[in-house]
């Protein structure tokens, strides 16, 4: 079953701050990020494990609530370059990484 | 050098066809995988082969079969397409049981239109 997330879809100022969310009904082990540029393949930004500690990249941070099996991608600061499409990713029997519906960020100028 | 190839990168045919979509990765990786990206852009799993031994085959309509000849190839190949098999066809590799401590890395995706 796959991940939830929330937002569906932010637009931003840049310079403006986002938090984008992403909760499943099973028990989480680890959390995955990815971003997709439009057109482009996703790219990996960062994955929580259970009992690790909040990761950052750059201004884009995360954390990871294993008791509500929530996490939170933070974006801080947002640049244009932070425009895209943000999966969340859970993994399941098999190291099977099943994605969540995504959620659109714009960033204008 | 790319990473994980893709070819084609776009391919338009009628209902019916069949096609195959190649992918290739000169990272070392054990695993691959074959994700689907809809208009919606879900990516959803198809695949995952580990060192050519299939891993994950989810509910996919057997017009699809994956086909690894070895662990630094995944084809896939579809038969009698139809129109709701219009997607971005996107291949990944991993290190083996990295999927849980590091990252998938994507090829630039496939892009199937089916008229």
């Amino acid at each position: 079953q796959q991940p939830v997330q929330s937002p569906q879809a932010v637009i931003l100022r840049e310079g403006e701050d986002a938090v984008i969310n992403c909760s499943s009904s099973k028990a989480l082990y680890s959390v995955h990020w990815y971003r997709q540029k439009h057109g482009e393949a996703p790219v990996f930004l960062m994955i929580l494990l259970k009992g690790g500690e909040q990761k950052g990249h750059d201004k884009i941070s995360a954390s990871f609530n294993e008791k509500k099996q929530q996490s939170s991608l933070y974006l801080t600061a947002s640049q244009l370059s932070y425009s895209g499409t943000y999966f969340c990713g859970t993994l399941e029997y098999g190291n099977k990484l099943v994605f969540g519906a995504g959620t659109i960020l714009r960033v204008k100028s | 050098d790319t990473a994980v190839s893709q070819t084609p990168k776009y391919l338009v045919t009628q209902m019916g066809n069949d096609k195959s979509i190649k992918c290739e990765q000169n990272l070392g990786h054990d695993t691959m995988y074959w994700y689907k990206q809809d208009s919606k852009k879900f990516l959803k799993i198809m695949f995952s082969y580990n060192n050519k031994e299939l891993i994950i085959n989810e509910t996919v309509p057997n017009r699809f079969s994956p086909k690894s000849p070895d662990k630094a190839h995944l084809n896939l190949h579809i038969n009698s397409l139809e129109l709701g098999d219009s997607a971005v066809y996107f291949c990944a590799s991993s290190r083996r049981g990295s999927a849980n401590t590091g990252e998938l890395f994507f090829g630039e995706g496939s892009r199937l239109t089916v008229l």
